[in-house]
């Protein structure tokens, strides 16, 4: 059981570029998420998506979308990457008034 | 913004002493939860209370909850070396349906001293 599986965990960019992050669980959660962790900080809600088919902007959705593929998979996009994307981004799931399982997380550095 | 803030910021005590950490919330909540972070690592979920629950125990762990005063606490017994970690609380906020995410403080960085 691999619970919530991100890829990749690296990734270096240059401004401008654009990256896809790919999230899958194998837990058969209905939501899934999308966060985004700066040094010192706790974790900040980006988008994410209730059930298959729906998704939502969180906390801080600028710069980025996001596509719920189906009930395993919710990738996260970079469509023209900043400085200020630098960041650790960590996908997780649940299922109603549950705990969330998160992913070990991806560390995104945007030169 | 963020909903929980922890309090301290960083703690250091000896192996085998108590720790414990608060957190103050804004709004009305279904529930409260407590999460560990070892460096670099993604987060582990350590407990879960309701709103209509006032204390809950997990092995060495124990929260309290307390809505009218929108704070918890969490209290680690017989802290070990590898208890060092950041923990954070989240609140998942009664004006959502249970699935449109969690809001997470800022955390507490527990170190253990050997």
């Amino acid at each position: 059981n691999a619970g919530v599986t991100q890829t990749p965990k690296f990734q270096v960019l240059k401004t401008g570029q654009s990256m896809t992050l790919q999230c899958a669980q194998d837990m058969n959660h209905n939501s899934m998420y999308w966060y985004r962790q700066d040094p010192g900080m706790g974790l900040r809600l980006i988008y994410y998506s209730a059930s298959e088919g729906t998704t939502d902007k969180g906390e801080v959705p600028n710069g980025y979308n996001v596509s719920r593929l189906n009930k395993r998979e919710f990738s996260l996009r970079l469509e023209s990457a900043a400085p200020s994307q630098t960041s650790v981004y960590f996908c997780a799931s649940s299922g109603s008034y549950t705990e969330a399982f998160f992913g070990q997380g991806t560390r995104l550095t945007v030169v | 913004s963020q909903q929980g803030e922890e309090d301290p910021q960083a703690l250091s005590i000896q192996e085998g002493e108590n720790a414990t950490m608060n957190c103050s919330y804004k709004t009305s909540i279904n529930n409260l939860q407590w999460y560990r972070q070892n460096s670099g690592r993604g987060l582990v979920h350590l407990i879960l209370i309701r709103s209509n629950e006032r204390e809950k125990h997990s092995g060495r762990l124990r929260v309290t909850l307390d809505t009218s005063k929108k704070s918890s606490s969490l209290l680690i017994t017989a802290s070990r070396a590898a208890d060092t970690a950041s923990y954070f609380c989240a609140t998942d906020d009664h004006s959502g349906g249970g699935a449109d995410g969690l809001t997470f403080g800022k955390g507490t960085h527990l170190i253990i001293q050997p």
